[in-house]
């Protein structure tokens, strides 16, 4: 069954620092992965998907099929970084999305 | 561009209610709409996915007599919570996607329902 971890409910670190939010993926065809982000008081909006191999704020994804992850990164955070963060996956070419429980990131000043 | 509204924004219903969810693409037309639910600290649950002018597609434990879905436009999705109990409370999301680039899905602000 298909099914996307993302092992960390909070994550904290300091601005300036890097940031890895964790996501792993168990999917039997091929994937298609998405990070959501949930900013305070907003609603969920998409923030990048692999296939675009795009950079949004900063923020860049690759897809490691060999360990079947999609990690998200961003070399130095930012304050405004602080958000609900949903590492998702399209399954069955359905555009059914298949969500990972969430990390709250905090940028500590 | 690439807004979803929902209205009401929160309900509070007494038990054996209805409750009618409204989810509107605002500038695009939807192909498919979706709707989740999400529990307090949890992640978002697909309840079903709806095309406009079919049956919705309901996700496994999900009861369709529960929670009607009504696609009855391209810009236009219901969700109607029927004979609503406390354990109903939670809060629903729809989401759409935009039949020029089906693979991004847009989310509404979401309804909070509160059944007594």
């Amino acid at each position: 069954a298909q099914r996307v971890t993302q092992p960390e409910k909070l994550l904290s670190v300091f601005k300036g620092a890097p940031v890895e939010l964790k996501c792993n993926y168990s999917y039997s065809g091929s994937p298609e992965l998405f990070w959501y982000v949930q900013y305070s008081r907003q609603r969920l909006q998409l923030l990048l998907r692999h296939i675009s191999r795009e950079s949004i704020k900063g923020f860049t994804a690759d897809l490691n099929k060999g360990e079947t992850s999609f990690h998200l990164k961003k070399p130095f955070a930012q304050e405004e970084d602080s958000a609900m963060y949903y590492c998702a996956l399209s399954v069955g070419g359905a555009q059914k999305l298949v969500f990972g429980q969430g990390t709250r990131l905090t940028i500590n000043p | 561009g690439a807004v979803v509204s929902q209205h009401p924004s929160r309900v509070i219903c007494k038990s054996g209610t209805s409750v009618k969810i409204e989810c509107r693409s605002l500038d695009f037309q939807a192909t498919t709409m979706f709707w989740y639910r999400q529990f307090p600290k949890q992640s978002l649950m697909l309840m079903a996915t709806s095309n406009e002018g079919s049956k919705a597609t309901y996700e496994q434990g999900v009861e369709k007599d529960k929670f009607l879905i009504n696609h009855a436009s391209l810009t236009l999705s219901t969700l109607t919570v029927t004979s609503a109990h406390p354990e109903d409370s939670s809060f629903y999301i729809c989401s759409a996607s935009d039949r020029r680039d089906t693979d991004t899905q847009y989310f509404g602000p979401g309804t909070r329902l509160t059944v007594l």
